[in-house]
């Protein structure tokens, strides 16, 4: 079973949508999930972080968190061509940050 | 912003050939990683480092590979006899706390090319 499970897209989403990315984990000790953008040929940087199961809002980002169901999203209000790029859910593991392989998203202007 | 450097931003080199990635990590940070990312895959745990020595290890991190903190400001990995299947983008990231509990902060990579 797969650490942490990301759909790889691409996801496409209108100008002005709302963008949904989901992730599932496997390990129920996990306590921190992270949001991580990554645009091609660049490294990963940090969205969102959340560690209580519920939603947490910075701005056009929202990230939920359900660890019943092991399952963490993150919300993108009014995508804006710049939000184009792939999104790494993270999760941590003993001391480590481990990655799911990405959800490539795409804004259509 | 505090960021995290690291140095060279490319590096081509002949297989069987030892090469020396180097980061300087956030100051204040007591915590540093490498990962690497093969084009097109994931992101992948090497190793991490605390106190001057390895707290964990991948493993990718075989007998090959080596991390030092020689000056405490620099933290750099070592791969002593390059392979093919070493061409990755390699990424430093420091933290204040172990596990991440405010995510990590990476730099900007090396891409290694080993032909």
């Amino acid at each position: 079973q797969k650490e942490v499970e990301q759909n790889s897209g691409p996801l496409s989403v209108p100008e002005g949508a709302i963008a949904s990315l989901n992730c599932t984990y496997s390990d129920r000790g996990s306590q921190s999930f992270f949001w991580y953008r990554q645009y091609s040929g660049k490294s990963p940087e940090l969205i969102m972080s959340i560690y209580s199961n519920g939603d947490k809002e910075d701005g056009r980002f929202t990230a939920q968190l359900n660890k019943a169901s092991q399952y963490v999203s993150l919300l993108i209000r009014d995508s804006q061509p710049s939000d184009s790029a792939t999104y790494l859910c993270a999760v941590n593991r003993d001391d480590k940050i481990i990655f799911g392989k990405g959800t490539r998203l795409h804004i259509l202007p | 912003e505090p960021e995290v450097t690291q140095t060279p931003s490319h590096q081509v080199t002949q297989m069987g050939q030892e090469v020396i990635l180097r980061c300087v990590p956030i100051s204040n940070h007591l915590y540093f990683y490498w990962y690497r990312q093969i084009l097109g895959q994931k992101v992948e745990f090497l190793v991490s480092f605390y106190n001057n020595e390895i707290s964990e290890k991948s493993e990718i991190f075989d007998d090959q590979f080596s991390v030092e903190r020689p000056d405490g400001s620099n933290f750099t990995l070592k791969i002593r006899s390059t392979k093919l299947e070493d061409s990755a983008m390699y990424f430093c990231a420091s933290s204040f706390l172990t596990g991440g509990p405010y995510g990590y902060t990476f730099g900007s990579g090396t891409r290694l090319t080993v032909v």
